[in-house]
């Protein structure tokens, strides 16, 4: 397996565009994570999956962002519309039956908003 | 919810030196703290995890120790090297909801000076 792979690797956009992250997590694993990495916040849970289901999104910071899940391979992060503050590096993760095993984390997504 | 405090927050030591990072939580029905290690540039991965059941644990040049009365789990680095280098998190599994969800620290920048 290749890992949890996310793509942009890099995205540079302008202030009030629509932003689309993607992840696909290693396969089998039923737990996915978006985190959302800044110097000042440190690593921060945004929103986790399980069985594609949504469990707890309250560390989404505003309504401007949305996640999904449509299946077991594929999840998206949204921002719509983007601000200068949303930039950060936002990693997705994913780990085996439960939470308290070993996440597995893609190699991120560093957003810019300008 | 859960909140995990970690100190210091950068640390120097010198090659060959020991390395000692400490962390406390506050839910007393956490019960998994793992530690991850973020090199420069590159995703956090897990270097070793702890379950409330197991007073210490080691692997090699690293250890952590959980102290479940007092909340507070650390992890040791000895005979450290220049690529032991990196920032280093702590987690806590926060139990509040029926489902887990890992919370991290704020992360401790180490510098090994060669």
């Amino acid at each position: 397996d290749a890992g949890v792979i996310q793509s942009p690797r890099h995205e540079v956009t302008e202030m009030g565009q629509e932003v689309t992250l993607r992840c696909k997590p290693i396969s089998g694993h039923d737990y996915l994570f978006w985190y959302r990495q800044t110097m000042m916040r440190g690593l921060e849970l945004l929103i986790y999956f399980n069985n594609n289901v949504p469990i707890d999104d309250s560390g989404m910071p505003e309504d401007r962002f949305s996640a999904k899940m449509p299946n077991a391979s594929f999840s998206t992060l949204k921002i719509q519309p983007s601000e200068p503050r949303d930039s950060a590096v936002y990693f997705c993760a994913s780990s085996l039956y439960r939470v308290n095993t070993e996440a597995f984390f893609g190699q991120g997504t560093r957003l810019t908003v300008v | 919810g859960e909140n995990v405090e970690q100190h210091p927050s950068t640390l120097s030591v010198q090659e060959g030196d020991s390395a000692v990072i400490k962390c406390t939580y506050s839910d007393s029905a956490s019960n998994y703290f793992p530690w991850y290690k973020q090199e420069l540039g590159k995703r956090p991965q897990l270097i070793i995890d702890i379950r409330s059941n197991v007073g210490e644990k080691k692997d090699q040049r690293i250890a952590v120790t959980l102290n479940k009365t007092a909340k507070h789990f650390s992890l040791h680095i000895t005979e450290t090297q220049p690529e032991d280098s990196a920032v280093y998190f702590c987690a806590a599994i926060n139990k509040e909801t029926s489902y887990d969800k890992v919370i991290f620290g704020p992360g401790t920048s180490l510098s090994v000076i060669p």
